[in-house]
């Protein structure tokens, strides 16, 4: 079974501070994916990484198969980006993701 | 077009009841994921469907728990003999197909209360 361990579990900052969520898995996986979870709403996928480097707006998501990490990062960051950032992993074994428990991001005007 | 599609939204339901949620994915999605998310946790993974068929329901926790697909499209989780623990967001994504290019679609979830 794949363990899927997020740091940190929360996050509070300033706004306009760049930001970084790292996540590690131990068995080799087909994908990654990072989402997004407001309070109360559902949830939003933002990269499913393979291999290298996505971006997408003020968001980078990079991923190193070898280390099995991955990381997330914010630049500029915004008031609205406050959410549960949720790592999750697919294949090692299993059809289905394995998630890790989320990183609680606040951040402040 | 429209998203994955959860409903209801919310069920309230007695110890002991039987229940139905419902997901309806996004058209011609053939990889449809049930999850479950209790308070403060990440999801768990309870059953994958490829087409009509579960392809793996190795998360479901035990024999109360119930997932049909009958045409591939729509999906079912039932739960019978609900009990507390179960109280929890169900939440649905779907896929066009399994593999490493195929993003997931998530719906907004059922949060379910068994008093």
């Amino acid at each position: 079974k794949n363990e899927v361990e997020q740091s940190p579990q929360n996050l509070t900052a300033q706004e306009g501070e760049f930001i970084t969520i790292n996540c590690s898995y131990s068995v080799g996986i087909s994908a990654l994916h990072w989402l997004q979870q407001h309070p109360g709403g559902g949830i939003v996928s933002l990269f499913m990484l393979s291999s290298g480097k996505k971006k997408h707006g003020r968001l980078i998501a990079t991923i190193n198969i070898q280390e099995k990490h991955s990381s997330l990062h914010i630049t500029a960051s915004h008031p609205r980006d406050s959410a549960v950032y949720i790592c999750a992993v697919q294949g090692g074994g299993a059809d289905g993701l394995t998630f890790g428990k989320g990183t609680h991001l606040i951040i402040q005007p | 077009g429209a998203g994955v599609s959860q409903t209801p939204s919310n069920k309230v339901t007695e110890k002991g009841k039987y229940v139905e949620l419902r997901c309806d994915p996004i058209s011609g999605h053939t990889a449809l994921y049930w999850y479950r998310q209790s308070l403060g946790q990440g999801p768990e993974f309870l059953i994958y469907f490829q087409g009509t068929g579960a392809a793996d329901d190795s998360g479901l926790p035990n024999d109360r728990f119930f997932a049909v697909r009958p045409e591939g499209s729509v999906s079912t989780l039932k739960i019978q003999r609900t009990e507390r623990g179960d109280s929890a967001v169900y939440l649905c994504a779907s896929s066009s197909q399994k593999g490493r290019d195929s993003p997931l679609h998530f719906g907004n979830g059922t949060r379910l209360t068994v008093t």
